[in-house]
């Protein structure tokens, strides 16, 4: 099956750039969605297919595929940006979604 | 505005049942995919059910295969998951999710919590 691997957690200080990774066997053949998830709610659609925004979610996040590797950015980061981040694809082989393990973003 | 709203967990013991419920309103429930996934205490997400409109076609992740079964009544615009033979690593919080038309999850519920215990 499908593997997206994402690393544990990003540490960033309040105005900076926060850099989301997530990787999977060539990754840009598929549309990569990434979530938000704050401590105790459900997750948000924050990028779908790729680098498309949702209405309500601000500029300062964007989203990229190439290669391998696809990356979620958020710039000029807020205290509540603090969340789980999931990178989420379609397997078409199997039918099923794939998610990523979860990246921890901590604002300093 | 567009509501998802999850019933049914509870406390259950391994080998128990539970039927989960999922009402939507706010959109063209009958025209969308529906999704189950689920959240195991501080762990991530993890994909369990989709069901096709008119339910015409259901996939399942592995790890529930021959023992959930997602269903839906679109008149109800309700989305159901049937639990069975339910084990202690079915912990979890239980959201329903929208599909939306590039295969991401575009809405969810707020879940509900289903703890399988002794």
């Amino acid at each position: 099956s499908y593997v997206l691997t994402q690393s544990p957690s990003v540490s960033v200080a309040p105005g900076e750039t926060a850099r989301i990774s997530c990787g999977g066997d060539n990754i840009e053949s598929k549309g990569v969605h990434w979530y938000q998830q704050r401590p105790g709610q459900a997750p948000v659609l924050v990028i779908y297919y790729d680098d498309s925004r949702p209405s309500g979610i601000p500029e300062r996040f964007s989203g990229s595929n190439s290669g391998n590797t696809a990356t979620l950015t958020i710039t000029r980061v807020e205290a509540g940006d603090e969340a789980d981040y999931y990178c989420q694809v379609w397997d078409s082989y199997s039918g099923h979604y794939v998610f990523g393990s979860g990246t921890k973003v901590t604002v300093l | 505005q567009v509501q998802l709203v999850e019933s049914g967990g509870g406390l259950v013991k391994p080998g128990g049942s539970l039927r989960l419920s999922c009402a939507a309103s706010g959109f063209s429930f009958s025209d969308s995919y529906m999704n189950w996934i689920r959240q195991a205490p501080g762990k991530g997400l993890e994909w369990v059910a989709r069901i096709y409109i008119g339910a015409s076609t259901i996939y399942y992740a592995d790890s529930v295969k021959g023992r959930f079964t997602i269903s839906r009544d679109n008149a109800r615009k309700s989305l159901f998951l049937q639990m069975n033979s339910l084990r202690v690593e079915d912990t979890a919080v239980y959201y329903c999710a929208r599909e939306g038309e590039l295969r991401q999850f575009d809405y969810w519920g707020q879940g509900t919590r289903v703890t399988v215990s002794s």
